[in-house]
């Protein structure tokens, strides 16, 4: 299966300000995936990002607050812009391999004082 | 849409006991996999096993194995032989190709 290294692992953001999630992939992907996690909950989709073309994003996300790029098929950011306290959640990447499933990051851990 | 119900929110199981945490989904494919995955505080999300639909027989995987049940649209994961390293989150799944979606989660003790 596919090694993802996701980082930072955790950070504590003022309000206001952004964040950049990377995640690396081993191998060459089609589709990753971003979800957040809020405390104590499962896990929800952000969007879907295809290398070449823009990421398609689920109900509820606008590119405007979670920016994501795909700028090869190893490789992918999410950004969470202006950031206020209730963005505080952990936030997870995704890949899926055939015959493998789904592997994912490490997470990161994002607190917003 | 598709969605996945887990209808246990805790669940506990003495070590060397064997549990089994539901599952349920909705879905109108026909094609389409299920998973269950375990995150330790670690917060790591980690597969633990995973069935095709089309697929009769249940998946198992050591001392995890699946009860499906299509046409009643469950999944259950029973966990034999129970040891304090089980201990985490376990999140049901469900994909038709792309995307998961996700169960509620169960967070399951070992108790010594």
């Amino acid at each position: 299966s596919a090694v993802i290294s996701q980082k930072p692992s955790r950070d504590i953001c003022q309000r206001g300000t952004s964040l950049t999630i990377q995640c690396q992939v081993d191998s060459q992907v089609t589709m990753m995936f971003w979800y957040r996690q809020q405390p104590g909950q499962s896990l929800t989709l952000i969007a879907t990002a295809n290398q070449g073309s823009e990421a398609t994003y689920e109900s509820g996300f606008v590119i405007d607050k979670f920016p994501i790029s795909r700028p090869n098929l190893t490789f992918s950011t999410l950004t969470v812009s202006n950031m206020s306290p209730e963005d505080s959640s952990i936030y997870l990447c995704s890949v899926a391999k055939v015959n493998y499933g789904y592997t994912f990051g490490s997470g990161t851990r994002l607190t917003v004082v | 849409a598709q969605t996945v119900t887990q209808s246990q929110p805790e669940m506990s199981v003495q070590e060397a006991e064997t549990v089994t945490l539901s599952c349920t989904y909705d879905t109108s494919e026909s094609d389409y996999y299920l998973f269950w995955y375990k995150q330790p505080p670690s917060r790591q999300m980690i597969l633990v096993i995973r069935q095709e639909a089309y697929k009769q027989q249940n998946a198992t995987e050591n001392r995890f194995s699946v009860n499906f049940q299509k046409a009643a649209k469950s999944f259950s994961l029973k966990i034999s032989d129970s040891q304090l390293g089980d201990a985490a989150m376990y999140f049901c799944a469900y994909s038709s190709g792309s995307r998961l979606t996700f169960g509620e989660g169960t967070q399951l003790t070992v108790n010594p």
